[in-house]
């Protein structure tokens, strides 16, 4: 079974410039979620969409975070414009969907803001 | 006081001995307890879920959990080197504002396992 498919895996942008992340999730998993693990720190959830709606996102800052799930598949994460503190690891996970499913964790996609 | 607390370590044990990791939590009703393990530079990976107050094992791994007490902690036996990694503790707790089980994470135990 194929896992949670990240890209880009690494990204160095300069501040105030924008980033996307992709994900693509494991075949059949209705529950999507990002997380941004600084370094040192557990991961943080910043979304949580459940087919292709969002079902938590009071931790996203919203000002220069968006996150879309079309489809209720793929989704997309931005940054715009970037801050230094944004340099963190962007993990995408999924789960078949509840509390108490397993999440299942992408690769990350590591940004480094500079 | 944190939705998840643990021990930001290093914990040190040596290759053979038993490793103990512990967490606690902020939330009375949280009902799914798991631990991930993650090497450096790659993404967490699931080794144990747990449910019920009680122990559960798998292999050399026992996850311990008392709801009463609001604390969970793995145990590694036999510890190996490969084991060396950092161990976060990771609980669904309900968010107030949005009703949604969320899986809060700690900020994990980093352990290293010396041959």
């Amino acid at each position: 079974e194929a896992g949670v498919a990240q890209s880009p895996r690494y990204k160095i942008i300069e501040k105030r410039q924008s980033v996307a992340f992709w994900c693509n999730p494991i075949s059949g998993h209705a529950t999507l979620y990002w997380y941004q693990q600084i370094l040192g720190q557990g991961p943080k959830l910043l979304i949580q969409f459940q087919n292709n709606g969002v079902v938590d996102d009071s931790q996203l800052p919203k000002d220069r975070f968006s996150a879309e799930r079309l489809k209720g598949v793929d989704s997309t994460l931005k940054i715009q414009p970037a801050k230094l503190e944004d340099s963190a690891v962007y993990l995408c996970a999924s789960s078949l969907g509840g509390a108490g499913n397993t999440i299942y964790f992408g690769e990350g996609s590591w940004l480094t803001v500079v | 006081q944190k939705e998840v607390e643990q021990n930001s370590g290093p914990l040190s044990v040596p290759e053979g001995a038993i490793a103990s990791l512990n967490c606690t939590y902020s939330d009375r009703g949280s009902q799914s307890f798991f631990w991930y393990r993650q090497y450096s530079g790659k993404s967490p990976e699931l080794i144990m879920s747990i449910y019920s107050n009680g122990d559960k094992e798998d292999g050399r791994f026992t996850a311990q959990l008392n709801k009463a007490s609001q604390y969970v902690s793995l145990l590694i036996r036999d510890s190996q080197p490969s084991d060396s990694a950092t161990y976060l503790c990771a609980v669904n707790i309900a968010r107030p504002k949005t009703g949604a089980n969320n899986l809060f994470f700690g900020t994990g135990t980093r352990l290293t396992v010396i041959p």
